[in-house]
């Protein structure tokens, strides 16, 4: 499974669009890009996942470059409930064990 | 509350002691999946089930770890003499039937476990 690297932190302030970047150089044709986010002191939660367009939904916007080796998440309006460590990981569609591979994640802090 | 809900949320014990946490996934959600997080950093994949078997499991998962899905529903997971270094959060997860790519995970709280 290809790497993502990702900045250990982030700042944004409340209100604006927090854009949080993922490079994943080695990710092959049939590998999926997926977010997930944790708050302080809760289990991680789903985001979005992409394989090639660009997607969006209630949450937030996935923008994954032609040639699919970086990706950025956008939320949008960014509030303090957004402050977590986001997490990218990249999967191939339905593997044999479904295990999610994590790294560290960025930390993103919302500021008033 | 219909998400995935983990018992008990806090656990503390000494070392030497057995542990069991319980996990009950979202209703329909044939898979299921135990995790560890340690501080700061993401969550290791433990133990994979589909329905009530049990397909995947990580070499984190000692001899001194066991997982059960009886019946496919909730699941237990043991840990026999404790040690210092099984202190972490266990987070569980459970995914639905055939829909996306198998990778929409929802968690649950976690447990939270001290070995004193």
């Amino acid at each position: 499974d290809a790497k993502t690297t990702q900045p250990p932190s982030m700042d944004c302030a409340e209100g604006r669009a927090a854009n949080l970047p993922c490079n994943h150089s080695t990710i092959s044709g049939n590998e999926y890009v997926y977010w997930y986010r944790q708050i302080h002191s809760q289990g991680p939660q789903y985001i979005i996942h992409g394989l090639k367009n660009n997607e969006t939904n209630e949450m937030a916007s996935l923008i994954i470059t032609e040639d699919r080796k970086s990706s950025t998440l956008i939320l949008p309006h960014a509030t303090l409930r957004d402050t977590a460590v986001y997490y990218c990981i990249v999967r191939k569609d339905m593997d044999s064990n479904y295990q999610l591979i994590w790294g560290a994640g960025t930390k993103l802090i919302i500021k008033p | 509350d219909t998400g995935v809900s983990q018992d008990p949320r806090h656990k503390i014990t000494k070392r030497g002691q057995n542990v069991t946490f319980r996990c009950d996934p979202i209703s329909e959600h044939n898979r299921l999946y135990w995790y560890r997080q340690t501080l700061g950093q993401g969550p290791e994949f433990l133990t994979y089930f589909q329905n009530e078997a049990q397909l995947e499991k990580s070499r984190l998962l000692s001899d001194r770890f066991s997982a059960e899905r009886p019946k496919g529903s909730f699941s237990t997971l043991e840990i026999q003499r404790t040690e210092q270094g099984d202190s972490a959060m266990y987070l569980c997860a459970s995914s639905p039937r055939g829909t996306g790519t198998g990778y929409e995970q929802y968690f649950g709280p976690g447990t939270r476990l001290t070995v004193t």
